[in-house]
């Protein structure tokens, strides 16, 4: 089992609409989530990060967080074609040994149709 | 102001070829970082230096050398690499190096190497 997962897509989302991105992870302790976007060719742009269970909005993103179930999901509202993209998640071990290592999913790639 | 930035922005270098890579933050982050990533791959973690000192070293072999002159700049000095080393290198930094609570890791636009 990985240690944090997502679905690998493509995800294609006709513009205007929802996309939802899904991520699981494995180590139950972990306490800090973060999602990421990255353009073809570019580096990762931080989106959210979200520490506390529930929703976390900011613009058009919502993370949302469920420790129970261990898993961490993103929202696009409006999805636009600039949203086209590669989303990582990304979470960091609960070990203090690991200092700020995070771990990444294997990313999903969204595409968003006109 | 979260600017991370490297250079060059590509690189091409033969198998023989001794090279370096640059990062430079000015965020007062204690923290920096190197990572590889491959096409279609998320990154993977090379190094991490904490307050200066390096804290992880994730078995990376010993053709990539890290070094951090001081708390704004981190190099990865490349000698005698493989093909297989192609690859986008990022440097990223976070304010904290315990990784505590909001820390987060921005990272900068990457280098892209090629091998030959």
């Amino acid at each position: 089992q990985k240690e944090v997962e997502q679905n690998s897509g493509p995800l294609s989302v006709p513009e205007g609409a929802i996309a939802s991105l899904n991520c699981t992870y494995s180590d139950r302790g972990s306490q800090s989530f973060f999602w990421y976007r990255q353009y073809s060719g570019k580096s990762p742009e931080l989106i959210m990060s979200i520490y506390s269970n529930g929703d976390k909005e900011d613009g058009r993103f919502t993370a949302q967080l469920n420790k129970a179930s261990q898993y961490v999901s993103l929202l696009i509202r409006d999805s636009q074609p600039s949203d086209s993209a590669t989303y990582l998640c990304a979470v960091r071990p609960v070990f203090k040994a690991a200092g700020n290592k995070l771990t990444f999913g294997g990313g999903t790639r969204v595409l968003v149709k006109p | 102001d979260t600017e991370v930035t490297q250079t060059p922005k590509h690189l091409v270098m033969g198998m023989t070829n001794k090279k370096s890579l640059k990062c430079e933050q000015h965020m007062g982050h204690r923290a920096m970082y190197w990572y590889k990533q491959k096409a279609k791959k998320p990154p993977e973690l090379m190094f991490v230096y904490s307050y200066e000192k390096l804290s992880i070293n994730e078995s990376v072999p010993s053709r990539f050398s890290p070094e951090c002159p001081n708390s704004s700049l981190l190099n990865l000095h490349l000698h005698a690499l493989q093909p297989e080393d192609s690859a986008l290198y990022l440097c990223a930094s976070s304010l904290q190096p315990s990784g505590g609570g909001a820390d987060t890791q921005y990272f900068g636009p990457g280098t892209r190497l090629t091998v030959l």
